[in-house]
């Protein structure tokens, strides 16, 4: 069973901040998700990455295979960036079932 | 840009009664999904969907849970029996061939049992 840990839980910041959140996981995926979910509760995927860095606009995601962890880090954050953004998992032996951390409140203050 | 839609955005019903959430997917995926995710928790997977029959489900899809796929576009959850533990957030997702392909979501059905 795969642990996902998330850090930090909570984190506030100043508009302009450049923001770093933090995903481990315990077991070998396949691949990761970053996910943005907003109050009311959709979710969109960020990126999905098996290896290296993707760059989406100001989001920048980058993983370490060997060291089972990988970042989402925003730069010049905003306040509409404000949102939980969740860390998700596939594990090797599955190529469906997400495994998810329990999210980063991210409040970006003007 | 093609999305995932879920209907309804929020159900109530009566303890013991049966819902069915209703999910559309991406047209051209063929992978499909329902996960909860229950007020204050990280989200939770249900069950995988694929060529008309369950991939892969946890421990949390018992019997009390069944999907299917009714037609060429639709995707349902149907919960019978429902327990006050059943109020959720429940998500389907939906992705294409490939286990490089991203799963993508519908904006969730908020379900309350009374």
């Amino acid at each position: 069973k795969n642990e996902v840990e998330q850090s930090p839980q909570n984190l506030t910041a100043q508009e302009g901040e450049f923001i770093t959140i933090n995903c481990s996981y315990s077991v070998g995926i396949s691949a990761l998700h970053w996910l943005q979910q907003h109050p009311g509760g959709g979710i969109v995927s960020l990126f999905m990455l098996s290896s290296g860095k993707k760059k989406h606009g100001r989001l920048i995601a980058t993983i370490n295979i060997q060291e089972k962890h990988s970042s989402l880090h925003i730069t010049a954050s905003h306040p509409r960036d404000s949102a939980v953004y969740i860390c998700a998992v596939l594990s090797g032996g599955s190529n469906y079932k997400l495994t998810f951390g329990k999210g980063t409140l991210l409040t970006v203050n003007p | 840009e093609p999305e995932v839609t879920q209907t309804p955005s929020h159900q109530v019903t009566q303890m013991g009664q049966e819902v069915i959430l209703r999910c559309v997917p991406i047209s051209n995926h063929l992978y499909f999904y329902w996960y909860r995710q229950i007020l204050g928790q990280k989200v939770e997977f249900l069950v995988s969907f694929y060529n008309n029959e369950i991939s892969e489900k946890s421990e949390i899809f018992d019997d009390q849970f069944s999907v299917e796929r009714p037609d060429g576009s639709n995707f349902t959850l149907k919960i019978r029996s429902t327990k006050l533990e059943d109020s959720a957030m429940y998500f389907c997702a939906s992705s294409g061939q490939g286990s490089n392909q991203p799963q993508h979501f519908g904006d969730g059905t908020r379900l309350s049992i009374l």
